[in-house]
């Protein structure tokens, strides 16, 4: 079964500090992972996805198939990056995705 | 990428009725899905809706309760049937850009509460 699992449900950090928000899943096959963000009043818009490999905003994530997860990093936070963050899988073979719970970021000035 | 429009924003509606949410996309799209967001929770896919065929409903979700429309390419209906309080949530819809992993795009959702 597929599963997204992301651990924090709040994670806070000062500005300028570095972030990670983690993601673990579940899936026996080879799964696309993406990541996704909610900024207050604003609709869910994709911020990463694995394939492509690129940093968007300073945010990285790295697919690690050894540990199943799919955890997004940035070296320096600034207070922009306050939302919430959702980890989601799409299976080889389908086309809908799952989502994680969800984590929301708060950064302290 | 698709741009998604959905309507209504939000409403606030009686027990026992019904309310039908309309979601229009600026351009063909092969699958719609809906998806349903609870105060202070994750996203829940509730169905995916192919054109010209049924919707294909998740664990948990039935056509009766949550009646699927897709007439054709850009547009699909959700309706949420014999609404109680527990239906109150956020209603999303989504499609996917491409098939090459670029990601699903997201209606701006439908805030419902149900009193």
């Amino acid at each position: 079964a597929q599963r997204v699992t992301q651990p924090e449900k709040l994670l806070s950090v000062f500005k300028g500090a570095p972030v990670e928000l983690k993601c673990n899943y579940s899936y026996s096959g080879s799964p696309e992972l993406f990541w996704y963000v909610q900024y207050s009043r604003q609709r869910l818009q994709l911020l990463l996805r694995h394939i492509s490999r690129e940093s968007i905003k300073g945010f990285t994530a790295d697919l690690n198939k050894g540990e199943t997860s799919f955890h997004l990093k940035k070296p320096f936070a600034q207070e922009e990056d306050s939302a919430m963050y959702y980890c989601a899988l799409r299976g080889s073979s389908a086309s809908k995705i799952i989502f994680g719970s969800g984590t929301r970021l708060s950064i302290r000035p | 990428s698709a741009v998604i429009s959905q309507k209504p924003s939000r409403d606030i509606c009686q027990r026992g009725t019904s309310l039908t949410i309309q979601c229009q996309v600026d351009s063909q799209v092969t699958m719609m899905f809906w998806y349903r967001q609870q105060p202070g929770q994750s996203l829940t896919l509730i169905a995916t809706a192919n054109q010209g065929s049924e919707a294909t409903y998740e664990s948990g979700f039935v056509i009766d309760k949550f009646p699927i429309s897709r007439p054709n390419l850009t547009f699909s209906t959700l309706t949420v049937s014999n609404m109680s309080p527990e239906d109150s949530s956020i209603y999303l819809c989504s499609v996917e850009v491409d098939k090459q992993g670029f990601g699903y795009t997201f209606g701006s959702g439908t805030r419902l509460t149900v009193v």
